[in-house]
């Protein structure tokens, strides 16, 4: 079985432009979250979907937006970029139930300049 | 709102020794679920352990277990029989029950280097 797919890898991106990752879930998955992890604040929860609906979104200003898909694969865009939006941005996907566990992505590495 | 707290930013083990990493937290819920998962320099989030909250036994994975201690709040992880692979930073995580979401709570970490 497939894991969770994140791409690209690396990004390099200028102040001022917008960027969108992918995150492919592990197949049956309908549930996929977004974490930003920077080593000041950690990682911190940015958004969950659930069978293409936005279920749960953490604080993290407008700029930052995704979506799902019909076949559960999700994508997170971050508009007009900061340089504090430097991060490994993680995916996981879960599956049905109280007792699923999350499966981690290997992440992108976005570096804004 | 729930909060995890790790308090030990760095751990250091010698190879074949034990471990226990530190975990506290807090929520007025009485069913979640609790983990640790272990994220090595590749960057993949790795689960490790879990532990459910009205389980009393503490969970066992291998050479990984768990004391908690759910009046106190507390989640330790110990490791027994510490391999040099074992170097990586640790976070617990906090969820409410799924269903309703899949959201993770993670403590700020724990590096541990593992000394051959």
């Amino acid at each position: 079985k497939a894991g969770v797919t994140q791409t690209p890898r690396y990004l390099i991106k200028t102040r001022g432009q917008q960027v969108t990752l992918s995150c492919s879930p592990i197949s049956g998955h309908r549930s996929v979250s977004w974490y930003q992890q920077t080593p000041g604040q950690g990682l911190q929860f940015l958004f969950e979907y659930f069978s293409e609906t936005q279920r749960n979104k953490g604080n993290f200003p407008g700029r930052f937006s995704g979506r799902q898909f019909s076949n559960s694969r999700s994508e997170m865009n971050v508009s007009t970029l900061e340089l504090g939006d430097s991060a490994l941005y993680l995916c996981a996907s879960s599956g049905r139930g109280r007792n699923t566990e999350a499966f981690f992505g290997q992440g992108t590495r976005l570096t804004v300049v | 709102a729930q909060t995890v707290t790790q308090s030990q930013p760095e751990m250091s083990v010698q190879e074949a020794e034990t471990v226990t990493l530190s975990c506290t937290y807090d929520t007025s819920e009485s069913d979640y679920y609790l983990f640790w998962y272990k994220q090595p320099p590749s960057r993949q989030m790795i689960l490790v352990i879990r532990q459910e909250a009205y389980k009393q036994q503490n969970a066992t994975e291998n050479r990984f277990s768990v004391n908690f201690q759910k009046a106190a709040k507390s989640f330790s992880l110990k490791i027994s029989d510490s391999q040099l692979g074992d170097a990586a930073m640790y976070f617990c995580a906090y969820r409410t029950p799924g269903g309703a979401t899949n959201k993770l709570i993670f403590g700020t970490g724990t590096l541990l280097a593992v000394q051959p």
